[in-house]
């Protein structure tokens, strides 16, 4: 079946370090790909999303592009916050369910 | 603003009671989803709907089962609470299906002692 892997946690970081989060997916289709984050205490929300190949997916100074060659949704950013700190799940949508990876912690540090 | 609603943050039941975890969302969504996330094992598939009276068994949905009978609801049941099925639960609702971003609840923590 259709599966996701991202890189195991956990992740620290200091602050302004640039920051790497790799997932990649089966190509089974063609899913729409999505990266969640969940903050402490609260559910899931979405950060960025890229629906076709090629597409750049941003939000909040993150940024990922969805690689259809690679099969890879790698997520960045070029310089991490304390407030970053919280767990990263990638997310295929291969039109019948959304499968999640298992998500990564990050921890910052001041 | 737009909203998915869980009846509980946090529950706590006896091995063996019948439990019932409820969600409402507010934006008229077709789809909805039940999942549980556990430490190192991600969020897992319990059940979800595509339209009322309509149900699909995830990945993982023994000890589970659902209802669905108004478009807004989706409620989760344990029919026989055990303890290994102390796990935060996370109810979500999509428009659709293609492209579509998915709206959480804040989830219930629920403890079976």
């Amino acid at each position: 079946g259709n599966s996701v892997t991202q890189m195991e946690g956990p992740v620290t970081l200091s602050e302004e370090a640039f920051l790497t989060i790799n997932c990649t997916y089966t190509a089974t289709g063609y899913p729409s790909l999505f990266w969640y984050v969940q903050y402490p205490g609260e559910g899931l929300q979405l950060l960025l999303k890229a629906t076709k190949a090629d597409d750049k997916g941003s939000n909040k100074g993150f940024e990922a592009t969805y690689r259809k060659e690679t099969t890879s949704f790698h997520l960045e950013k070029g310089s991490v916050q304390v407030s970053d700190s919280a767990v990263y799940f990638c997310a295929p949508n291969y039109y019948d369910k959304i499968i999640f990876g298992k998500g990564t912690r990050l921890h910052i540090l001041p | 603003d737009v909203k998915v609603t869980q009846s509980s943050r946090y529950l706590v039941k006896r091995t063996g009671e019948k439990v019932f975890l409820e969600c409402v969302q507010d934006m008229d969504h077709e789809n909805m989803f039940w999942y549980r996330q556990d430490p190192g094992l991600g969020l897992r598939l319990i059940y979800f709907s595509y339209d009322v009276k309509m149900k699909e068994k995830g990945d993982i949905p023994e000890g589970y089962s659902v209802s669905r009978e108004k478009k807004e609801r989706f409620s989760l049941i344990l029919e026989s609470a055990s303890t290994n099925q102390t796990s935060m639960y996370l109810c979500a609702s999509t428009r659709g299906i293609l492209n579509t971003e998915a709206f959480f609840g804040q989830g219930t923590r629920l403890t079976v002692v």
